[in-house]
This record gives C-alpha cells, sequence and structure tokens, in this order.
C-alpha cells in the first residue's frame, strides 16, 4: 500500500541553527501539508501546498517557515532559524482529489528536538 | 470554547469490551468526519472517514455522526490488545483537496488482556 514517508526520524539541532524535514508524498497525491504536534498537545496544522503554491497556513507558520517541492516527488519544510518551542514531531501528509475518499494520509513523522 | 473537544480519557478497558469514544465540536462548518489511530511516535492512520450525519461500519469499528448536535463517535466492538493507541478526532468544512483538518486532543486508550 503506498504511504507517505520522511526523514530523518529525529534530528536534533541547536538553537538558531536551519533545519531541513523531507517528505516524500503518495506518488498520485496533488496536495500537501505539514502538520506539528507538540509532545502531549494535538495536532496543529501549518500549512497546505498545491500546484507549487501555499494554499493556507496558519499563524504559526511564520517568515522562519518556508515550503517547496524541489522535485517530483520530494516535499519539504524548512525553519531557517530554529527556536527551542519548535521542538516537536512535524507530520507530512498528502491527499488526492476525486478518489472518493478525499482526506489526508499522514507519514511517521520527523522528531525535531531543539537545543 | 475550543473548536474540537475530545474526551480526555486515558481510558482502559479489558479485551473484548465496547469501547465509545467521543468528540464534540463548534464550527458547524465541519461536514467531514475522520477518526486516527496514533501509536506512540508514529503518524496518525486513518481509520474512518465519514460525510455528514449517519453511521458508517468497518469490521470491528463503526463511526457515528450527529451534526444536529455537533457530536461524532467511534466504537469499537471486541476489543482487542493492539486496539491500544490515542485515537484522534479530525475534522474539515470540506473535502477539497487543500483543506485543513482541525484534530481533537485525542483519548488514549488501553486495552488490557
Amino acid at each position: 500500500e503506498p504511504e507517505v514517508t520522511q526523514t530523518p526520524s529525529h534530528q536534533v539541532t541547536q538553537m538558531g541553527q536551519e533545519v531541513i524535514l523531507r517528505c516524500v508524498p503518495i506518488s498520485n497525491h496533488l496536495y500537501f501539508y505539514w502538520y506539528r504536534q507538540i509532545l502531549g498537545q494535538k495536532v496543529e496544522f501549518l500549512v497546505s501546498f498545491y500546484n507549487n503554491e501555499i494554499s493556507e497556513k496558519s499563524e504559526i507558520f511564520d517568515d522562519q517557515f518556508s515550503v517547496e517541492r524541489p522535485d517530483g516527488s520530494n516535499f519539504t519544510l524548512k525553519i531557517r532559524s530554529t527556536k527551542l518551542e519548535d521542538s516537536a514531531m512535524y507530520f507530512c501528509a498528502s491527499s488526492d482529489f476525486g478518489s472518493g475518499q478525499e482526506t489526508q494520509y499522514f507519514g511517521p513523522g520527523t522528531r525535531l528536538l531543539v537545543l | 470554547q475550543k473548536e474540537v473537544e475530545q474526551d480526555p480519557g486515558p481510558l482502559s478497558v479489558p479485551e473484548g469490551a465496547i469501547v465509545s469514544l467521543n468528540c464534540t465540536y463548534s464550527n458547524s462548518a465541519f461536514q467531514y468526519f475522520m477518526w486516527y489511530r496514533q501509536y506512540s511516535r508514529k503518524g496518525p492512520e486513518l481509520l474512518m472517514y465519514t460525510y455528514s450525519s449517519g453511521n458508517k461500519e468497518d469490521g470491528r469499528f463503526t463511526a457515528q455522526v450527529d451534526k444536529s448536535s455537533k457530536y461524532i463517535s467511534l466504537f469499537i466492538r471486541d476489543s482487542q490488545p493492539s486496539d491500544s493507541a490515542t485515537y484522534l478526532c479530525a475534522m474539515s468544512a470540506s473535502n477539497f483537496g487543500n483543506e485543513k483538518l482541525t484534530f481533537g486532543t485525542g483519548t488514549r486508550l488501553t486495552i488490557i488482556p
């Protein structure tokens, strides 16, 4: 069964450093998302992306964050200057439209720890 | 009032019991309702997807939506130890591809052998 994959599974970084989280969405999906989950809290929407553009972003997704689809398979989330409060699990998701079940399939997540 | 509220648990039940998990919501625009299962340190896994009010059954799982009460439920019959996980309700206003999901906080369920 097709699945969303994410790398790395864990990343530890120093405050102020840039990190890039990578995702490979399901191959025929056209819509891509990033969510995050701070430990013990709910899953929160960050950004959605379609046709090489951001469709919607939350107030969490400030100027320190950016997303890119650098090629036909990868989807990345960049955090330019990490803060302690960026420590969380980051989930990539993808979805199709017109398949009859237009909902989102999630990857296993990248656990980011900012020290 | 939070947009989506979920019974916090944690919930522990003996193997074979029927489990009921619930969420309430305040945004009447929500039309699509999902239940995800999340094992520790893993991504959410889609269990059930329903549109508007009504019931949907898939094996041991039944999802119910009551839009008039803004209340959704997930029932698990003949619960198994492998059902031990955190269950997240999620909802959206449309099924257009770029619609964000709004999640509840999750209910941690433990099935005791």
